[in-house]
C-alpha cells in the first residue's frame, strides 16, 4: 500500500470552474499536510500547509483536512490556465521516528481556456 | 533572496565516474534533504539531515552518500553512478522538516 495516494489524472476543468484534488494517506498519526504545485520542468513550490481538521483558505486555494478519514484535499476556485500544473500532496509521517515528508505521485491539472 | 541552489543543473556522465551535486541554502535552515523524481514514482527521499554532522537514510539511499559539514551545504555524492540513477534530483531545506523549499533541480543522465 502506498503511503500517500493521489489520482494521477489528468484532471481537466474549464477556466473559472472549481478544481478538486484529493489525497489519502496511510499513517494515522500524521500531523502535517502540504500541497505543492509543480510546473513542467520546474521544482515543487509550496502553496498550502494544513495542520488541523477543517478548512484553510488562502486566496483561491482551500485545503481541507479530515484526519479521521485520513484524507486531505485542495480546492482551486476560479481556475485559471496558469493553474495548469501537477499538484503534489505531501504528508509528514512520524512512523519512521523522523520528521520526513512523503509525497504522492501527483495529479496533473489542465485548465482549459 | 531566500533560495536553495544546486549545481550543476544538468549533467551527463558515464557509468562509474564519481560525481558530486552541490546544494546550498541561505535561509539558515536546520533541515536539508535530497530527493529523486522519476515518472510514475513521484518524489522519493534519498537522504536527509536534521543538523550539522547529522544525516540519515531516506527511502532510496543505495548508491548515494551525503555529508553535512556546514549548515548551509548538503552535497550529494554518487561514487560509482549507474544508469538506474538517471533521474531528476532535488535538494530541499526547511526549519524543521515540515514546509520544505526546493532547489531548481539537477537532471542527471548516466550512460
Amino acid at each position: 500500500q502506498k503511503e500517500v495516494e493521489q489520482n494521477s489524472g489528468p484532471l481537466s476543468v474549464p477556466e473559472g470552474a472549481i478544481a478538486s484534488l484529493n489525497c489519502t494517506y496511510s499513517d494515522r498519526g500524521s500531523q502535517s499536510f502540504f500541497w505543492y504545485r509543480q510546473y513542467s520542468g520546474k521544482s515543487p513550490e509550496l502553496i498550502m500547509s494544513i495542520y488541523s481538521n477543517g478548512d484553510k483558505e488562502d486566496g483561491r486555494f482551500t485545503a481541507q483536512l479530515n484526519k479521521a478519514s485520513q484524507y486531505v484535499s485542495l480546492l482551486i476556485r476560479d481556475s485559471q490556465p496558469s493553474d495548469s500544473a501537477t499538484y503534489l500532496c505531501a504528508v509528514n509521517m512520524i512512523q519512521t521516528g523522523a520528521n520526513n515528508l512523503f509525497f504522492g505521485t501527483g495529479t496533473r491539472l489542465t485548465v482549459i481556456p | 533572496e531566500a533560495q536553495v541552489t544546486q549545481n550543476p543543473r544538468y549533467l551527463i556522465t558515464v557509468t562509474g565516474k564519481k560525481l558530486t551535486v552541490t546544494c546550498s541554502q541561505n535561509m539558515n535552515h536546520e533541515y536539508m534533504s535530497w530527493y529523486r523524481q522519476d515518472p510514475g514514482l513521484g518524489l522519493r527521499q534519498i537522504y536527509y539531515s536534521m543538523n550539522v554532522e547529522v544525516t540519515d537514510k531516506g527511502d532510496v539511499p543505495e548508491g548515494y552518500k551525503v555529508s553535512r559539514k556546514e549548515k548551509r551545504n548538503f552535497p550529494l555524492i554518487l561514487e560509482s553512478p549507474s544508469p538506474n540513477q538517471t533521474s531528476l534530483y532535488f535538494c530541499a531545506s526547511s526549519y524543521s522538516g515540515d514546509e520544505q523549499f526546493f532547489g531548481p533541480g539537477t537532471r542527471l543522465t548516466v550512460l
